[in-house]
């Protein structure tokens, strides 16, 4: 069964420094999206992208993050110059055009230090 | 923010019994519901959805029903099984967007 993928599975980082987490969705889908969880907390909502551009994002998701399509398979999360609170569980999601499921993947554990 | 409330942080079912998970909502205008159950260190697997026209929906051991004039949906899962001990999550999508509202969790636990 189709799934998304996420890598890395862990990646500990600096404060200051620029990280890259990267989802492949499943391949038919349309519409992407990330998600966090910081620790003992809900699950919220970053960004959805359709059509290679952003279709919403919340409070969250300031000028510090920024999301990509480089080709046909990859979705790219990108944190500039990340911050402690940035540390949380980093859920990449797709969906195809015609259905209101949303597929997670196995998420990126972000630690920074 | 609590658009999506589960007030019940956690659940413990005898193996065989019903499990019901709860979650309240306030948005008047979220049309689509799903639950999800989660592992640790994994990404949540989705279980079942309704769509706000409806008011049951049933898929093998899983069913959710939606009131919507209580703003409250639950999931029953009848009989629970041991490997059904996760998190779950109910999640909302209101019909102007796409992202989606989670409540905070249960912990369901099946004692065998």
């Amino acid at each position: 069964e189709p799934e998304v993928t996420q890598t890395p599975s862990h990646q500990v980082t600096q404060m200051g420094q620029e990280v890259i987490l990267r989802c492949v969705p499943i391949s038919n889908h349309l519409y992407f999206y990330w998600y966090r969880q910081i620790l003992g907390q809900k699950v919220e909502f970053l960004v959805s992208f359709y059509n290679n551009e952003i279709s919403e994002k919340s409070e969250i998701f300031d000028d510090q993050f920024s999301v990509e399509r480089p080709d046909g398979s990859n979705f790219t999360l990108k944190i500039r110059s990340t911050k402690l609170e940035d540390s949380a569980m980093y859920f990449c999601a797709s969906k195809t055009g015609d259905q209101e499921t949303q597929y997670f993947g196995p998420g990126t554990r972000l630690l920074v230090l | 923010d609590q658009q999506v409330k589960q007030n019940s942080p956690s659940l413990s079912v005898q193996e065989g019994r019903i499990s019901i998970l709860n979650c309240d909502y306030t948005n008047s205008m979220f049309d689509y519901f799903l639950w999800y159950k989660k592992y640790p260190a994994e990404g949540p697997t989705f279980l079942i959805s309704i769509s706000s026209i409806k008011d049951k929906n049933e898929d093998g051991r899983f069913t959710v029903f939606l009131n919507k004039s209580a703003k409250h949906l639950s999931l029953h899962i009848v009989p629970s099984q041991p490997g059904d001990s996760a998190v779950y999550f109910c999640a909302a999508r209101a019909n102007a967007g796409n992202m989606l509202t989670f409540g905070g969790g249960t912990r369901l636990m099946v004692k065998p």
